[in-house]
């Protein structure tokens, strides 16, 4: 079975640092792909980044990276030079292989909160 | 143009009541969701429809019966209201099984 897991519930950062945010995965597919949501306390959810399992580099987005390590399994999002406007919940998921039934799951989130 | 819309936004009801959410995507895509995000932020896929047809049904409560008329509307009716099922409910789409989603902006739901 597939697992997300974001083990840091809440961040503190200040304003034009950079910040990881964590996420690792478990999966037994080859096939797979990754992503990153935000959600601002407005409630949308908002779609940042996706990395493929088979993609040889890293999927950046503007100030969005996403640093993937296959091997451990892992996918962090990187923000550079935060901004107060970056202060959300921000979610890893992932896709398994495709199928029509195949679905995407979530970890449980981390809240981070920029200071200026 | 809004790329998802699902109404209303907003509904508090009593317990025992029957509500429904409705959702429409303009995106011509062919798979739908609808997701429920509890009071701890955890989102959790509820239903899939894929062309109209139920793929996914995450064990949820009879009580909750998803109905898509045509692959650009998916619906949820919620009979019998209980206090947890309180919760934001999120309508969401893709092009394909397991593409990006598209989130709605999400129905807070409050049973009283």
């Amino acid at each position: 079975a597939q697992k997300i897991t974001q083990t840091q519930p809440g961040m503190f950062v200040q304003e034009k640092e950079a910040v990881t945010l964590d996420c690792t995965y478990d999966t037994s597919d080859q096939s797979y792909g990754l992503f990153w949501y935000k959600q601002p306390s407005s409630g949308e959810m908002i779609f940042l980044i996706y990395q493929g399992s088979y993609d040889e580099q890293n999927a950046t987005e503007g100030r969005y990276s996403l640093n993937f390590q296959k091997a451990r399994k892992s996918a962090n999002l990187v923000i550079s030079a935060s901004q107060l406007g970056d202060s959300a919940m921000y979610f890893c998921a992932m896709r398994p292989p495709y199928s029509s039934a195949s679905k995407i799951i979530f970890g449980s989130g981390t809240r981070l909160s920029i200071r200026p | 143009d809004t790329a998802v819309s699902q109404t209303p936004k907003y509904l508090v009801t009593q317990m025992g009541n029957d509500k429904s959410i409705k959702c429409e995507q303009n995106l011509g895509h062919d798979t739908m969701y609808w997701y429920k995000q509890d009071s701890k932020k955890f989102l959790k896929i509820m239903f899939s429809y894929n062309n109209k047809e139920l793929i996914i049904n995450e064990t949820v409560p009879n009580r909750f019966s998803p109905k898509s008329p045509d692959k650009a509307h998916l619906n949820l009716h919620i009979n019998s209201l209980e206090l947890g099922d309180s919760a934001v409910y999120f309508c969401a789409s893709s092009l394909g099984g397991n593409e990006k989603l598209f989130f709605g902006s999400g129905t807070q739901l409050s049973v009283l």
